[in-house]
């Protein structure tokens, strides 16, 4: 099984500034990684997928980077919308091994 | 308004069945392949099943800890995915979502309904 591990378990960023969330594999997962943002009592919502690409609807403030085992998600001047907890998603193999990551929770400072 | 929205959730003990349902509008069921995922109380989210479309024969897929207890079936003509779970551990319990796929990426998903809960208890 590859094993996801986030970090940090928490991040602490003001309005407006910047925050880096990091994602890393336990073994080369390629570009198969995508980004979810889960809000208290909400479903998950797609924010990245392919390591880079923006989902639908996602603001360009959002960004992602990354490739075989290191990951990142960047999210430039934090609007109070975006607290959340963020999840990484693995997707590399078929059939499906899917697995996530345990959650990075972005919090006002 | 694309929506996705599951029923059939409750209250279940240990060794017992509950089937699942997921009613799509707003798009075109038929041409998307669907997901199941769960989240455990206080926990991380875990990919379930997975079902193709008809045009790609329909296959599934199963996690390694539901397979050969969860079964992921889809109606196109009422618009509706089924996961009927059988067997159930207290470890199954938790919120249960169906997703629908990124067109082309399988278990990336961009669509999730709101969640229905299944507890496992004796």
């Amino acid at each position: 099984e590859i094993v996801m591990t986030q970090s940090p378990a928490t991040l602490s960023v003001s309005p407006g500034a910047r925050a880096t969330l990091s994602c890393r594999a336990s073994q080369s997962i390629n570009s198969n990684l995508a980004w979810y943002q889960q809000k208290p009592g909400q479903a998950p919502r797609l924010i990245i997928y392919g390591a880079s690409t923006r989902a639908t609807g996602i603001p360009a403030r959002f960004s992602g980077s990354g490739s075989g085992t290191e990951f990142t998600l960047n999210i430039s001047s934090l609007q109070s919308e975006d607290f959340a907890v963020y999840y990484c998603h693995q997707y590399n193999n078929w059939p499906p091994r899917d697995t996530f990551g345990q959650g990075t929770k972005l919090e006002i400072k | 308004e694309l929506q996705l929205v599951e029923s059939g959730g409750g209250l279940v003990q240990p060794g017992r069945s509950l089937r699942l349902s997921c009613t799509a509008s707003g798009f075109t069921f038929a041409d998307y392949p669907m997901n199941w995922f769960r989240q455990a109380p206080g926990k991380g989210l875990e990919w379930v099943s997975f079902i193709r479309h008809k045009a790609y024969g329909g296959t599934t897929e199963y996690a390694a800890s539901v397979k050969g207890r969860f079964t992921i079936s889809r109606d196109d003509s009422k618009s509706v995915a089924y996961l009927q779970m059988t067997s159930l551990k207290i470890e199954d319990t938790g919120m249960y979502y169906c997703a629908k796929a990124v067109r082309g990426r399988r278990t990336v998903v961009d669509l999730w309904g709101q969640g229905i809960l299944v507890t496992v208890s004796s």
